[in-house]
């Protein structure tokens, strides 16, 4: 198992460009998350997925995209980079929403100038 | 306030000491979670808890649901237990996750 692949590691866009954040499990996972951490601050839920083609917004949704149309991939569309969006971004997985241990991808250090 | 305090910010500690770092949380729960983020940005997850008591190797997590804290403990600190350990709580409610900020711990050899 290679758990949760998340590609790029690191990227740098210009204001304005756009980028899709890559994030696969094959662990067989149904839920699946996109966190971003800014510098010294707690993980904010971007968006989640309870399944194939069930998508819905976390806390910080805004400039973002996703889309699930299988179990195993869960990409991150940003459109039109802002500098605001410059953050680490994790994918996650877990088995089901409530009690189950989640596990991480590497994270994606993003910068946009 | 945050929903999820955790304390200290930082720790500095010898090796060999007793580390505890604590997580206090203001919202109903149904679980906990103890991860570690290591110097190169990886996560990891430590413990679930939703109560009492879990141990893994020199690792120890508590909580108290009634007081609405958790502690982790590491036993025989290493400096290879340098990390950020950040504690995160699911509401009742929901099953989204709000996580502290984390406790940036460095054992010194």
């Amino acid at each position: 198992n290679a758990g949760v692949t998340q590609t790029p590691k690191f990227r740098i866009l210009k204001i304005g460009q756009s980028m899709t954040l890559q994030c696969a499990q094959d662990m067989n996972h149904n839920y699946m998350y996109w966190y971003r951490q800014d510098p010294g601050m707690g993980l904010k839920l971007i968006y989640y997925s309870v399944g194939a083609g069930i998508t819905d917004k976390g806390e910080v949704p805004n400039g973002y995209n996703v889309s699930r149309s299988t179990t195993e991939d869960f990409p991150l569309r940003l459109e039109l980079a802002a500098p605001s969006q410059t953050s680490v971004y994790f994918c996650a997985s877990s088995k089901s929403g409530r009690g189950e241990k989640l596990f991480f991808g590497s994270g994606t250090q993003l910068s946009v100038l | 306030k945050n929903e999820v305090e955790q304390s200290p910010q930082n720790l500095t500690a010898q090796e060999g000491e007793f580390i505890t770092i604590n997580c206090s949380y203001s919202v109903g729960i149904s679980a906990l979670h103890w991860l570690q983020q290591h110097p190169g940005g990886g996560i990891v997850s430590l413990f679930m808890l939703s109560s009492g008591k879990k141990k893994h190797g020199r690792l120890i997590a508590t909580i108290n649901i009634q007081e609405k804290h958790s502690s982790l403990h590491i036993t025989a600190s290493h400096p290879r237990d340098s990390a950020v350990y950040i504690c995160a709580v699911r509401m009742d409610s929901n099953y989204q996750l709000i996580w502290g900020a984390g406790t940036k711990l460095i054992i010194k050899p």
